[in-house]
């Protein structure tokens, strides 16, 4: 039973364009995204989280939007620049059994075509 | 220096062979997880540890056993190796009290390949 899925297991976006990633959830008891962003041969880098309890959250290029009522998150990166090819991973925590942990989605391979 | 450092960073082993991967955090946290990423599933936990006297099972433990040997230190061990625990291997740190909620930081991954 997948969680947290991300239907789009790649993208391709041309430099100084938006890349919009998209991702799906079903536990009502998760309070609490995360985005990661992973280089090959390194681990899983921290980008940008959101609280249920807001809607939007921005840091400099990268905006998450969530939408509760449809269990659906969205990572913004404008513009997007070919240093941010790699790939994307969403995540979840909450309540119940979710307490303290993450629940990841299959990643997004984005690719920013100079 | 990196926070979460893992040894080694990759590892060949035969079948039936145990092997002990190894995890150190500079970063002060309570928490430390391990998880395996194989193609196409994203991350999942193998086992995670809220501090020194609490271990606690994941979504695919079998197969697997950890020791939290210091608030710093926490090994994953594979008792008898087999090929389909061939796939990168990721230590990861978090502390509520940060206050940043669950936001997890992750070492550089060991490859493990099992023939």
């Amino acid at each position: 039973d997948q969680q947290v899925k991300q239907n789009s297991p790649s993208l391709s976006v041309q430099e100084g364009r938006i890349s919009i990633l998209n991702c799906d959830y079903t536990n009502s008891m998760f309070d609490y995204f995360l985005w990661y962003k992973k280089y090959p041969a390194e681990g899983p880098t921290f980008l940008i989280s959101i609280s249920s309890i807001k809607d939007k959250n921005e840091d400099g290029r990268f905006t998450v939007f969530l939408n509760k009522s449809a269990k659906h998150l969205s990572l913004h990166i404008v513009p997007s620049q070919p240093g941010d090819s790699a790939v994307y991973f969403c995540a979840a925590s909450g309540w119940g059994t979710s307490y303290g942990k993450l629940t990841f989605g299959q990643g997004t391979i984005l690719t920013v075509h100079p | 220096d990196a926070d979460v450092t893992q040894t080694p960073r990759n590892r060949i082993t035969k079948t039936g062979k145990r092997i002990m991967l190894e995890c150190s955090q500079t970063k002060g946290h309570d928490r430390m997880y391990w998880y395996r990423q194989d193609p196409g599933l994203g991350l999942r936990l193998i086992y995670y540890s809220f501090d020194v006297k609490d271990i606690n099972k994941g979504e695919i433990s079998d197969g697997y056993s950890v020791s939290r040997q210091a608030q710093a230190k926490f090994s994953l061990s594979l008792e008898s190796a087999i090929p389909n625990q061939t796939a990168l291997y990721f230590c990861a740190t978090s502390d509520l009290s940060t206050g940043e909620g669950e936001t997890q930081y992750f070492g550089p991954g060991t490859r493990l390949l099992v023939l």
